[in-house]
């Protein structure tokens, strides 16, 4: 099993710009999630899905789009880049109430 | 809303010291509680979890935490660290039976162990 998968692990976006930060795993987890880390702020919640098609906000949405067409996979969409959203991204995964496997993160630079 | 307060940012200790970091949260449900720690430059790792049953828990790498309700706190401990135990760490915490399975982190504790 390879777990979970992020791509890419480093990007460089100018202010404005879009992309889309890929995650999927192999696990067959109904619940994936998705995280930003920021120094002394933990991870905070950007969106999450419970399965297939549905899709919910977490604590920090804005700037971010999801959607979860398989069970296997789950991209992350930033609109319209912002030096704010600098930071590193997790993305994880989980089945039932038991805890995260995460992958191994996209560290994302905006200027 | 629920939060996850870890009580010192940072914390340097000698080897074979003992540790003990702190966590309390605020939800007074039933809640699943848990500690992950993050070795530089690397992803989240499990490193034990407690969903009910005995209070105390053991986990990977001679770690353990112990639940106290009555104090809404989940403290990790250590008897004995190592250099390679140098990270952060993160205490989360969840809900039971709610909808999204939403893992709430604290701030986290950067462990630094001289050797």
């Amino acid at each position: 099993n390879a777990g979970v998968t992020q791509t890419p692990k480093f990007q460089v976006l100018k202010t404005g710009q879009s992309m889309t930060l890929q995650c999927a795993q192999d696990m067959n987890h109904e619940y994936m999630s998705w995280y930003r880390q920021d120094p002394g702020m933990g991870l905070r919640l950007i969106h999450y899905s419970v399965g297939a098609g549905i899709t919910d906000q977490g604590e920090v949405p804005n700037g971010y789009n999801v959607s979860r067409s398989t069970t296997e996979d789950f991209p992350l969409r930033l609109l319209s880049a912002a030096p704010s959203q600098t930071s590193v991204y997790f993305c994880a995964s989980s089945y039932g109430g038991d805890g995260y496997t995460f992958g191994s993160g996209t560290r994302l630079t905006v200027v | 809303a629920q939060s996850v307060s870890q009580h010192n940012h940072h914390v340097i200790l000698s080897e074979a010291a003992s540790l003990e970091l702190g966590c309390n949260y605020s939800y007074g449900g039933t809640v699943n509680l848990f500690w992950y720690v993050q070795y530089p430059g690397q992803h989240l790792q499990l490193l034990l979890k407690y969903f009910s049953g005995d209070p105390l828990v053991k986990g990977i790498k001679g770690f353990e935490a112990e639940f106290i309700k009555s104090k809404f706190s989940f403290n990790l401990r250590k008897p004995s660290v190592q250099w390679s135990d140098t990270a952060e760490y993160f205490c989360a915490v969840s809900r039971a039976m709610e909808y999204g399975n939403k893992l709430v982190f604290g701030a986290g504790t950067i462990l630094r162990v001289k050797s």
